[in-house]
């Protein structure tokens, strides 16, 4: 199965900085890459993703990179503010044989990014 | 996000006991997941299901069962053979429906599930 790994686990930057969060799959097969936000005690939310025909998305001061070749792809936050502080999920999406199937996600094991004043 | 919930937001269990915890969702989504999240871990999946009445085991079904009777609802059940339940609980819903997304996946606020 998929197999996801990311880093740093953690990540500490002074505000207006930039942070790099970089994860790799191992399955060539996986075809989307969304970045999951977390915050204590609460749901993950969506911030970005990128589809595996596309090289390169962003959103105002998010932006995510990925490179099919050497299965891997980097969250990028340019301009970083405290309220970026939280947890930061990479995954990746592998869609089952045939038919309607929505695939599965296989997450990394999350950044914690803090951003200080 | 206000479309996927979950209750109840906190569940404490005695040892041997089978409890349940609910999803529903009002986003017409096809497909609904239930995650496991423990502390410093990513999520981990534990049952999927793409469709009503057919679900599949995901990475650590072992303890758990579902059951998907309505498309609105999926419904976790964490028995007493899971060694280890406590745990963030997370249901999550993807598949077209009126968010007219296909992969992104909406989460549901959580369960905390401790075992006394």
């Amino acid at each position: 199965g998929e197999n996801v790994e990311q880093h740093p686990s953690t990540l500490s930057v002074q505000e207006g900085d930039s942070a790099v969060i970089k994860c790799t799959y191992s399955d060539s097969a996986s075809n989307y890459f969304p970045w999951y936000k977390q915050e204590l005690g609460k749901r993950p939310q969506l911030i970005i993703d990128i589809r595996s025909n596309v090289g390169e998305k962003k959103d105002q001061r998010i932006a995510v990179t990925l490179n099919k070749t050497a299965k891997h792809f980097s969250l990028h936050i340019t301009e970083t503010q405290p309220e970026d502080s939280a947890v930061y999920f990479c995954a990746a999406l592998t869609n089952n044989a045939g038919g309607t199937s929505y695939g599965k996600l296989t997450f990394g094991q999350g950044t914690i990014l803090t951003v200080h004043p | 996000d206000g479309g996927i919930t979950q209750s109840p937001k906190y569940l404490f269990r005695k040892e041997g006991q089978n409890v349940t915890l609910s999803c529903e969702q009002n986003l017409n989504h096809d497909a609904m997941y239930w995650y496991r999240q423990d502390p410093g871990q990513g999520l981990r999946l534990i049952y999927y299901s793409q469709i009503v009445n057919d679900f599949q085991k995901g990475d650590i079904a072992e303890g758990y069962s579902v059951s998907r009777e309505k498309k609105e609802s999926f419904p976790l059940t964490v028995t007493s053979a899971q060694k280890n339940p406590t745990a963030f609980y997370l249901c999550a819903s993807s598949g077209g429906g009126i968010t007219k997304t296909y992969n992104e996946q909406f989460f549901g606020p959580g369960t905390r599930l401790t075992v006394l």
